[in-house]
């Protein structure tokens, strides 16, 4: 059964730093791309970024609004993606969701796995 | 303001069909780029409902369908049930990872 786990959200005051963890089983994690998805409350989601797999050079990318702040890694020797999350923001405040696409390959890349979320709150 | 936009809200009755649509442009849909949709209930994880513009995952009910034309995409969903009410968020590509911004479905 393919499980995804976020932790280590909470609340960090404007321009602290957080850093989240996805345990990922049931799946072959080193061949899979993660990736992170938010949501603020009553909002829609929100692409945050990815990590692509060794065989694919552990390529980053990551949405305008986070780009040069937040930072997505990977051990695979864990089966674990992170988000580190840096200069926070009060707009930073949601749900972050990690998810992957374990199933048929598209060009577009979908997600058919999806933790459960950790909230992350900005806020003095 | 996402790039691809869906109406806030449809509604319902009970066994009716509604239709939620996801309107693009040259950049993304109509680029040729595929177009998944997912249903979130209240309070949980988003999940797949529709993938590579009308396949479904294995257990979703033949109920919902999608469709892709031109720059745009849509999502149909016959015999329309209660624990059908959900938002619903068409997801695509446009320089990065888009979605919708979300329709609420209510059944009357």
């Amino acid at each position: 059964e393919v499980q995804l786990v976020e932790s280590g959200g909470g609340l960090v005051q404007p321009g602290g730093s957080l850093k989240l963890s996805c345990a990922a089983s049931g799946f072959t994690f080193s061949g899979s791309a993660m990736h992170w998805v938010r949501q603020a409350s009553g909002k829609g989601l929100e692409w945050v970024g990815r990590i692509r797999s060794k065989a694919n050079s552990y390529a980053t990318a990551y949405a305008a609004s986070v780009k040069g702040r937040f930072t997505i890694s990977r051990d695979d020797s864990k089966n674990t993606a992170y988000l580190q999350m840096n200069s926070l923001k009060t707009e930073d405040t949601a749900v972050y969701y990690c998810t992957t696409r374990v199933s048929q390959n598209y060009a577009t890349p979908y997600f058919d796995y999806w933790g459960q979320g950790t909230l992350v709150t900005v806020s003095s | 303001q996402s790039v691809l936009t869906q109406p806030p809200s449809v509604s319902g009755a009970p066994g009716q069909r509604v239709t939620i649509s996801c309107t693009g442009s040259s950049s993304n849909i109509g680029a040729g780029y595929d177009v998944h949709w997912y249903q979130q209930l209240p309070g949980t994880a988003p999940k797949l409902l529709i993938y590579g513009n009308s396949n479904r995952p294995s257990g979703v009910p033949d109920r919902f369908s999608g469709s892709k034309s031109g720059t745009s995409a849509s999502l149909a969903i016959t015999g329309l049930q209660a624990e059908d009410e959900a938002d619903y968020y068409c997801q695509s590509y446009d320089s990065s990872l888009v979605f919708g911004g979300g329709t609420k479905l209510t059944v009357l």
